[in-house]
């Protein structure tokens, strides 16, 4: 099936730094979703993105659909410790309608 | 408050045993999945279903079975020929609205283990 290669798969950081996380795909895909994970529960989207080049903010949190199609950015600036959790991108491959999931970016903010 | 119910929070399977996972949506959507998740990795789909009355294998349907009697409710059953079931269950669900058609809407799981 199609994979997404998310990066890094963990981070570190210290109260109020700023964190970039990507995803990449072999295919074009049409939709790109990001998605919070707090530990025990269910995955909370975050953001939805629908068109190459669309830059969305949600609060703190930025994302890019890439040019390209086959990329999408999350960005999370000033960092607090509840920004703790996994964080999924997923999306549709052109003409499908199965979400494709990465693998996840464990995050870990120091106070 | 509308969203998705999943139940039991914590469930435990001796060997042998067929365990039924709840999900129940109050949406009104028409599609509803299944994914299994373990430590340190992403969601792998084991059923959805895009219509009452019908559903489709997933990646890893195996040693799994579901049934879609009605459109709020989507249980999966964890058969004893799923010989590692131990993961945490996640249920979701999506409207076929044109423009958010591939939003899935997840509940807070369920975490099984095998006594």
């Amino acid at each position: 099936g199609q994979q997404l290669n998310q990066s890094p798969q963990s981070m570190f950081i210290q109260e109020g730094e700023d964190v970039s996380m990507n995803c990449t795909s072999s295919s074009i895909f049409n939709t790109w979703l990001w998605y919070k994970q707090d530990p025990g529960e269910g995955p909370v989207l975050l953001i939805a993105l629908y068109k190459a080049g669309e830059l969305t903010s949600n609060g703190r949190l930025t994302a890019q659909f890439g040019i390209t199609r086959k990329d999408s950015f999350l960005n999370i600036s000033a960092s607090i410790p509840s920004d703790v959790g996994i964080y999924f991108c997923a999306g549709p491959p052109l003409g499908g309608s199965r979400l494709t999931f990465g693998e996840g970016t464990q995050l870990t903010v120091n106070p | 408050d509308g969203g998705i119910t999943q139940s039991p929070k914590y469930l435990f399977r001796k060997e042998g045993q067929n365990v039924t996972l709840s999900c129940e949506q109050n949406l009104n959507h028409d599609a509803m999945y299944w994914y299994r998740q373990d430590p340190g990795q992403g969601l792998r789909l084991i059923y959805y279903s895009q219509i009452v009355n019908d559903f489709q294998k997933g990646d890893i349907a195996e040693g799994y079975s579901v049934s879609r009697e009605k459109k709020e409710s989507f249980p999966l059953t964890v058969t004893s020929a799923q010989k590692n079931p131990t993961a945490f269950y996640l249920c979701a669900s999506s409207s076929w609205d044109r423009v958010a058609k591939n939003i899935q809407y997840f509940g807070a799981g369920t975490r099984l283990s095998v006594l």
